[in-house]
């Protein structure tokens, strides 16, 4: 499996609701992130997690909420979103190589409607 | 903080037609320089440049990495309708955080038939 799985594909939620964005893979990436894309635009790191433990937060607003349950399992965790809010929201994980290069594979993304 | 900066943003080409996509950078220990295509959705790896590879090619495409000028270039010859995406340009350094990727503005290619 070389994939990483992204669901929902779509997502329209108003400013007061609750959801969640949810991120797989199985190959054994210990590193997995979020990014934010707008269109035409270069996606923006949001979070990385590292074996599980967040290691980087972006200076991200307080209502993305990230959660790593487990080495496979990424989820995003929305709630009093704004419309500013709406964007492609990509997850990615990746290995390092014995060079120390880092190779991230994206998901297809879950596109985001806030109204 | 690591730069990285695309040229041209946009570009329209002719099937058939050869284009060189330019990125430069600034980044404090440079550990790799990636490319990435982006159609509708997510961005698909294309290569990995470190500075023991800093030439690589598949098929029509190929790129280079210029370790002196910190750039790289990424060409693409006998263009195609099927290569109209975005081309994103990203580095990492180690000089921050691990793991993190800055990404360029990127390059909107449009080959028409």
């Amino acid at each position: 499996d070389t994939e990483v799985t992204q669901t929902p594909k779509h997502l329209v939620m108003g400013m007061t609701n609750k959801k969640s964005l949810k991120c797989e893979q199985h190959m054994g990436h210990r590193a997995m992130y979020w990014y934010k894309q707008k269109a035409k635009k270069p996606p923006e790191l949001m979070f990385v997690y590292s074996y599980e433990k967040l290691s980087i937060n972006e200076s991200v607003p307080s209502r993305f909420s990230p959660e790593c349950p487990n080495s496979s399992l990424l989820n995003l965790h929305l709630h009093a979103l704004q419309p500013e809010d709406s964007a492609l929201y990509l997850c990615a994980s990746s290995f390092r190589l014995l060079t120390g290069a880092n190779v991230l594979t994206f998901g297809a993304g879950s596109r985001l409607t806030v109204l | 903080e690591d730069k990285v900066v695309q040229s041209p943003l946009s570009l329209v080409v002719h099937e058939g037609d050869t284009v060189t996509l330019n990125c430069s950078y600034e980044v404090t220990n440079f550990r790799s320089l990636l490319w990435y295509k982006q159609e509708k959705k997510a961005p698909t790896f294309l290569f990995m440049l470190t500075s023991s590879g800093i030439e690589k090619k598949s098929g029509r495409l190929s790129s280079i990495l210029d370790k002196k000028e910190l750039s790289s270039i990424l060409n693409i010859t006998a263009t195609q309708t099927g290569d109209s995406a975005i081309y994103l340009c990203a580095v990492e350094g180690s000089g921050g955080s691990n793991y993190k990727l800055t990404f360029g503005k990127g390059t909107l290619l449009t080959v028409n038939p």
